[in-house]
């Protein structure tokens, strides 16, 4: 049972740099999400997704895109890092009619 | 827009005494409510929900909560705290079908006293 599976667990990026944090389940679950998670901030929701092929924004989509090819991956993808985006970053998915999330064990980037 | 306000960032507690995590919502449709648990450098793991039917919830480890719909509010509590409990807890609340995009509160950090 891995649930959702999150890597890397740890990155530092230079300003200006792109990379790609990867989110996998197999739990066949159709919703997915990814947060950032800051200080005193709770988790704010930056994308997300009820499907493969359908994704929208959330509060702090600015600087991320995501896509979902597949039920079971949903990548996010910094575009050009920023030392604002430092933060811990958990991926997150739940099943359509069974409410509530099951979280990724999170990936902390940092940003320089 | 639905959001979340958790009342104290941080709430200290000595072992045995009742535990109070407050939160309250607001939402303009009947809202999903939850409760998370966050122990250090790991994820979040659903504690208890609240969706349709029974206003006082049932959870993990002791924990219960109720829906209160006049108050707008959705308070955590447990009888007695062991060291354990100590974590931070996000309440969260969802609209709409599906328990997708689900808005968190800032969190509660859980100190237990010996």
């Amino acid at each position: 049972n891995a649930g959702v599976t999150q890597t890397p667990k740890f990155q530092v990026l230079k300003t200006g740099q792109s990379m790609t944090l990867q989110c996998a389940q197999d739990m066949n679950h159709e919703y997915m999400s990814w947060y950032r998670q800051d200080p005193g901030m709770g988790l704010r929701l930056i994308h997300y997704s009820v499907g493969a092929g359908i994704t929208d924004q959330g509060e702090v989509p600015n600087g991320y895109n995501v896509s979902r090819s597949t039920t079971e991956d949903f990548p996010l993808r910094l575009l050009s890092a920023a030392p604002s985006q430092t933060s811990v970053y958990f991926c997150a998915s739940s099943s359509r009619g069974n409410y509530g999330y099951t979280f990724g064990s999170g990936t902390r980037l940092t940003v320089v | 827009a639905q959001s979340v306000t958790q009342l104290g960032s941080h709430v200290s507690v000595s072992e045995g005494a009742l535990v109070l995590l407050r939160c309250n919502y607001s939402s303009s449709v009947p809202p999903y409510l939850f409760w998370y648990v966050q122990y250090p450098n790991q994820g979040l793991q659903l504690l208890l929900k609240y969706t349709t039917g029974a206003t006082l919830v049932k959870g993990i480890n002791g924990f219960e909560a109720e829906f209160k719909k006049s108050e707008t509010s959705f308070h955590l509590t447990k009888p007695s705290a062991h060291m354990s409990d100590a974590a931070e807890y996000f309440c969260a609340v969802t609209v709409g079908t599906g328990g997708f995009k689900t808005i968190f509160g800032a969190g509660t950090r859980l100190f237990v006293k010996a």
